[in-house]
């Protein structure tokens, strides 16, 4: 079955630093799906990609969707102590409709020491 | 924005008994709905895809009997974890999708405690 590989499974970095995390795929996706869920919470949507190339900022974040449709990153600049969290890469094949289901990373784990 | 509510946000039961959590989408419909678990430091394990009007499907290893969904309206889904042990101890997420577009939001999540 479909498979997301996210990359690095954790990092502990100073704030005031840039962050980047990626996910690639063995098969093509047509959305990508960036979310961070903080401990003893449900994911929150961060960044929705939709289109090979795109490139999309929320803030101090950063998502693109790679060309190749198989493989998404998320930069995060000047960190802060509340981004600690687990963020969540999730892809589906569709370009249209919200029903099919999510393949989701196994999540990058980030630290940010004041 | 799109929000997706659940109910309880954490219960205790006794091993044996059942419990129902709600997942509502308070201002879209949703007809279909995704119910996730979640063990420590893991990644959402999607249990079972949750239609209105229609049977549930279940993911491959998840017994349908004992993880009751049910999908009556297109703003609510509930599961039902029935005979609960201890083992079923965990978080349960629940995700819905905005039918107008392609994103999915998630609810807040439901501990189960089974003592």
């Amino acid at each position: 079955g479909q498979q997301l590989n996210q990359s690095p499974q954790s990092m502990f970095i100073q704030e005031g630093e840039d962050v980047s995390m990626n996910c690639t795929s063995s098969s093509i996706f047509n959305t990508w799906l960036w979310y961070k869920q903080d401990p003893g919470e449900g994911p929150v949507l961060l960044i929705a990609l939709y289109k090979a190339g795109e490139l999309t900022s929320n803030g101090r974040l950063t998502a693109q969707f790679g060309i190749t449709r198989k493989d998404s990153f998320l930069n995060i600049s000047a960190s802060i102590p509340s981004d600690v969290g687990i963020y969540f890469c999730a892809g589906h094949p569709s370009s249209g409709g919200s029903n099919y289901k999510l393949t989701f990373g196994k999540g990058t784990l980030l630290t940010v020491n004041p | 924005g799109a929000v997706v509510s659940q109910h309880p946000s954490r219960v205790i039961c006794k091993s044996g008994t059942s419990v129902k959590i709600e997942c509502r989408s308070l201002d879209f419909q949703a007809t279909t709905m995704f119910w996730y678990r979640q063990f420590p430091k893991q990644s959402l394990m999607l249990m079972a895809t949750s239609n209105e009007g229609s049977k549930a499907t279940y993911e491959q290893g998840v017994e349908k009997d004992k993880f009751l969904i049910n999908h009556a309206s297109l703003t609510l889904s509930t599961l039902t974890v029935t005979s609960a042990h201890p083992e079923d101890s965990s978080f349960y997420i629940c995700s819905a999708g905005d039918i107008s577009g392609n994103t999915i939001y998630f609810g807040e999540g439901s501990w189960l405690t089974v003592v």
